[in-house]
């Protein structure tokens, strides 16, 4: 059964730091790893998709990279800001488009 | 802007109640999907639907079930309420076959109690 881990569960930084955040999945037989971000009581928003066959994908300040072989992922945020506080969730598809959940990263951006 | 709305933000229901949680989407998008989202526990799938009253089992199931009549809505129901599906409700969807590169579109959730 995939299992998607993610760390920390939590992470503090300054405002304008470059961070990371992680998530690995146990099984690499993948169609494709999103990340999304969730504000508090709210839905998910999608941040980036990476297909199994890319190595990363960028979107303004992001920055998501896939290793497959070693089941890791990791998003990049470059130049934080305050807006950018929120919890972080990555998923993985292993068809059918039904994901598997990672518990996600609480990011707080301090000013 | 392409849209997921769930019909409720809040709901307070009573334990043995039926209750129908509903999500519309405007995306002509095929796939359409239930979660629930409780802490320590993550996001679990429910059911999905693939096509027009068409569904099929998620991870948790038991104490559910879903309708859909038409491609742009897809009801949840929770046929006797009970304390323990307290929680947040999502619902999503998505266009494009299996493995291609598709959009997933979450909406607001609806946040449920159970008294």
């Amino acid at each position: 059964k995939q299992e998607v881990t993610q760390i920390p569960a939590a992470l503090s930084v300054p405002e304008g730091e470059n961070l990371v955040l992680n998530c690995s999945f146990t099984d690499s037989a993948i169609y494709n790893l999103q990340w999304f971000r969730q504000d508090p009581g709210k839905g998910l928003t999608s941040l980036l998709l990476i297909q199994s066959s890319q190595r990363e994908q960028t979107s303004g300040r992001l920055n998501a990279s896939l290793d497959k072989s070693s089941g890791r992922s990791t998003l990049y945020i470059a130049a934080s800001q305050p807006g950018d506080s929120a919890t972080y969730l990555c998923a993985v598809d292993q068809g059918a488009q039904k994901l598997v959940f990672g518990q996600g990263t609480r990011l707080t951006i301090n000013p | 802007d392409v849209k997921v709305t769930q019909s409720s933000r809040y709901l307070v229901k009573r334990t043995g109640e039926k209750v129908f949680l509903e999500c519309v989407q405007d995306m002509d998008h095929e796939n359409m999907f239930w979660y629930r989202q409780d802490p320590g526990l993550g996001l679990r799938l429910i059911y999905f639907s693939y096509d027009v009253k068409m569904k099929e089992k998620g991870d948790i199931p038991e104490g559910y079930s879903v309708s859909r009549e038409k491609k742009e809505r897809f009801s949840l129901i929770l046929e006797s309420a009970s304390t323990n599906q307290t929680s947040m409700y999502l619902c999503a969807s998505s266009s494009g076959a299996w493995g291609s590169a598709y959009g997933y579109t979450f909406g607001s959730g609806t946040r449920l109690t159970v008294v």
